[in-house]
């Protein structure tokens, strides 16, 4: 089993939706999370932080469920340009980071 | 504020050939780390630097891979002799003690023939 699980997709929504993807962590010594965004054959570039109950930054959500072990990401009213690969990615302390294979989200008009 | 480079940004030999790989931080960046995706798999990381000296290297796939990073600030990362399966993008992260954020370079597409 991978320590880092993801739905690779693809999700396919219209514009304006919302729509969530979940990730799910084996390693429950994992104490903090990461969502990256990555465009085709570029960087992962650093979305968002979780390293408690959640986060939101603007039409962004994240949730984690340690109890559950699984992080989510909510994107609200979904844009074109939020059409990329979404890693989910996990740290036990500050240390290497786990990456799971990446969710991919494409926003169609 | 500039972000991570890499160089080269593409790199093609043939097995058996030396090839080595440079990474610059992020400026007051003390972790620096390498990372590979091979074609379909996902982000593996290979080792972690703190300032100079090597924190994990776990993610190292055999001797074939040597990491350094003389003085504390740029990195390189050398394959020898480079063998077909090294094939993929080798990625160089950073970040500031105590925060966990790592912020990637564009990453270097290796393909070996």
């Amino acid at each position: 089993r991978k320590e880092v699980e993801q739905d690779p997709g693809p999700f396919n929504v219209p514009e304006g939706a919302t729509v969530a993807f979940n990730c799910t962590y084996s390693n429950s010594a994992s104490q903090s999370f990461f969502w990256y965004r990555q465009d085709c054959r570029k960087e992962p570039k650093l979305l968002m932080s979780v390293y408690s109950s959640g986060n939101e930054d603007g039409r962004f959500t994240a949730q984690l469920n340690r109890a559950s072990q699984y992080i989510s990401l909510l994107i609200r009213d979904s844009k074109l340009s939020d059409s990329a690969t979404y890693l989910c990615a996990s740290n036990t302390g500050f240390q290497k980071l786990v990456f799971g294979t990446g969710t991919r989200l494409l926003v169609s008009p | 504020e500039a972000g991570v480079t890499q160089f080269p940004s593409h790199s093609v030999i043939e097995k058996g050939q030396t090839v080595t790989l440079r990474c610059d931080p992020i400026s007051g960046h003390d972790n620096l780390y390498w990372y590979r995706r091979v074609m379909g798999k996902e982000i593996k990381f290979l080792l972690h630097f703190v300032k100079e000296s090597k924190q994990d290297e776990s993610g190292m796939p055999n001797n074939r891979f040597l990491a350094e990073r003389t003085g504390g600030t740029y990195s390189t990362l050398k394959v020898q002799p480079a063998e077909l399966e090294d094939s993929g993008v080798y990625f160089c992260a950073s970040s500031q003690e105590g925060l966990g954020r790592q912020f990637f370079g564009p990453g270097t597409r290796l393909t070996v023939l």
